[in-house]
């Protein structure tokens, strides 16, 4: 049930910004993007979440385009520790606001 | 962080088995979810519960059931562990942070032999 799509690994040099897109082209005008990731095994980690504007928070920088259909996450200057499976997500607006999990992509950021 | 853990952290258990896995919050949330993760996927959603006594079932619900006495407390129970259910278990609550995102516990990794 996932409606997102994400490529499965992206490479990173260290210091430089990471751009990680997520196409969510059936998404509905109600729906938020989340962005999450997972370090190891650890539980994933809240990053930032949209609905139509650009967001940026102390972590990452959210751009959503203009039709809904695609968003970036950005990560302006990766470090090691940034290494880790990025999730989008759109989060199904009924009463219970249920994820559902793509396959993620893998961040591998590179001295 | 978010007052969420999980018990135990590991366990092994054998085929057949009935196994118990333990999701407690401290922050009285109404929401818990249930998700098992495996090699190379994302999380997939097993049960979910929306109050008290109240739950429903997820994407993978088959072998599996839930119970939530008290709001807690939201347990997993697999019936008759079978190898297929070797996975890691995560728990999460729906937090107002976030604008409702999920708050992750640290995971239940099970083995069944």
């Amino acid at each position: 049930d996932a409606k997102t799509t994400q490529p499965p690994s992206m490479d990173c040099a260290e210091g430089r910004a990471a751009n990680l897109p997520c196409n969510h082209s059936t998404i509905s005008g109600n729906e938020y993007v989340y962005w999450y990731r997972q370090i190891h095994s650890q539980g994933p980690q809240y990053i930032i979440h949209g609905l139509k504007n650009n967001e940026t928070n102390e972590m990452a920088s959210l751009i959503i385009t203009e039709d809904r259909k695609s968003s970036t996450l950005i990560l302006p200057h990766a470090t090691l520790r940034d290494t880790a499976v990025y999730y989008c997500i759109v989060r199904v607006e009924d009463n219970f606001n249920k994820f559902y999990f793509g396959s993620g992509t893998k961040l591998n950021v590179k001295p | 962080d978010a007052g969420i853990t999980q018990s135990p952290r590991h366990k092994v258990t054998e085929t057949g088995t009935p196994v118990t896995l333990r999701c407690h919050q401290t922050e009285n949330h109404r929401y818990m979810y249930w998700y098992r993760q495996d090699p190379g996927h994302g999380l997939r959603l097993i049960h979910y519960s929306y109050g008290v006594k109240d739950t429903d079932k997820g994407e993978v619900s088959d072998g599996y059931s839930v119970s939530r006495s008290k709001t807690e407390d939201f347990l997993l129970t697999l019936e008759s562990a079978t190898s297929s259910q070797t996975s890691v278990y995560f728990c999460a609550i729906r937090t107002p942070r976030a604008n409702y995102g999920y708050t992750f516990g640290s995971g239940t990794r099970l083995t069944v032999v």
